[in-house]
C-alpha cells in the first residue's frame, strides 16, 4: 500500500497571503488529522476529519479551515498568513478512530516571509 | 498546560547498549499511548503503542512499558543501533467521546554512538 501523500513538500508564501495544503491518506483509511510542527511547539494537533465531517478541532485560530473529500483526500487551508505560520505541517490517516494508529505523510513545509 | 511530557530533550547512548526514553501524562482520561520517530525532513513513523489494559509490549528491540498509576510510559530500545538515532515523540489519546486526537510531548533527540 502507498502511504499518506501530500503536496506540495515545500512552499514558500508572504505575510497576507493564503495556502492550501493537499493530503492523501493510505487506501482504505477514512480518518484524516493535521498537525502543526514547530521547533518550540512541537507537534499541535490542528482539526481531524472523518467521512467528511470536522470531528475534532484544536486551538488554531479561524484562519486554519480544513475539508475532507468523499475520496477521503483532505485539504486544509491557512488564510491571511503570519510569519508564525511557518512550520511543517503534517497530515496523518487512519481506518477508523479511537484505538487507531495514526500514520503520517512526510510533511509540507511552509515558510511565510 | 502541557498534557504529555517527555523531560529529557536528548539522550546519548553507545551502540550495543540499552536506551530508555522517558514520558509522563497528566490527563487520566488518556487510554491509547504511541512512540513515533522523527528523522529531519520526514513525517513522524510509528513505532509501537500500547493500550491502557495492558503494562507492556514487546515489538523486536522495542518495549514500550506503562505506569498508569504514576502516568509514566517508557520506550526501551535494546540493543540500540546508530540507525536509531533520531528524535522520538511520545503521544497520547483517549478521553472518550470523539476525543481521537493525538497528544505529542515535544520529544528526546536520541543520538547513538558508534
Amino acid at each position: 500500500k502507498a502511504g499518506v501523500t501530500q503536496t506540495p513538500r515545500y512552499l514558500i508564501k508572504t505575510r497576507g497571503q493564503q495556502v492550501t495544503l493537499s493530503c492523501s491518506p493510505i487506501s482504505g483509511h477514512r480518518s484524516v488529522s493535521w498537525y502543526q510542527q514547530t521547533p518550540g511547539q512541537g507537534l499541535q494537533f490542528l482539526f481531524e476529519y472523518f467521512s467528511e465531517t470536522q470531528r475534532n478541532k484544536g486551538n488554531f485560530p479561524g484562519r486554519f479551515s480544513g475539508r475532507q473529500f468523499s475520496n477521503s483526500r483532505s485539504e486544509m487551508n491557512v488564510s491571511t498568513l503570519e510569519l508564525g505560520d511557518s512550520a511543517l505541517y503534517l497530515c496523518a490517516s487512519s481506518y477508523l478512530a479511537g484505538q487507531e494508529t495514526q500514520y503520517f505523510g512526510p510533511g509540507t513545509r511552509l515558510l511565510v516571509l | 498546560d502541557q498534557q504529555v511530557k517527555q523531560n529529557s530533550p536528548s539522550l546519548s547512548v553507545q551502540e550495543g547498549r540499552i536506551s530508555i526514553l522517558n514520558c509522563d501524562y497528566t490527563n487520566s482520561m488518556f487510554d491509547y499511548f504511541l512512540w513515533y520517530k522523527k528523522y529531519p525532513a520526514e513525517g513522524p513513523t510509528f513505532l509501537i503503542s500500547i493500550s491502557s489494559i495492558k503494562d507492556k509490549n514487546e515489538d523486536g528491540r522495542f518495549t514500550v512499558f506503562l505506569n498508569k498509576s504514576a502516568k509514566h510510559l517508557s520506550l526501551h530500545i535494546v540493543p540500540s543501533q546508530p540507525g536509531d538515532s533520531a528524535v522520538y515523540f511520545c503521544a497520547a489519546s483517549g478521553g472518550g467521546g470523539s476525543n481521537y486526537k493525538l497528544t505529542f510531548g515535544k520529544g528526546t533527540l536520541l543520538t547513538v554512538n558508534p
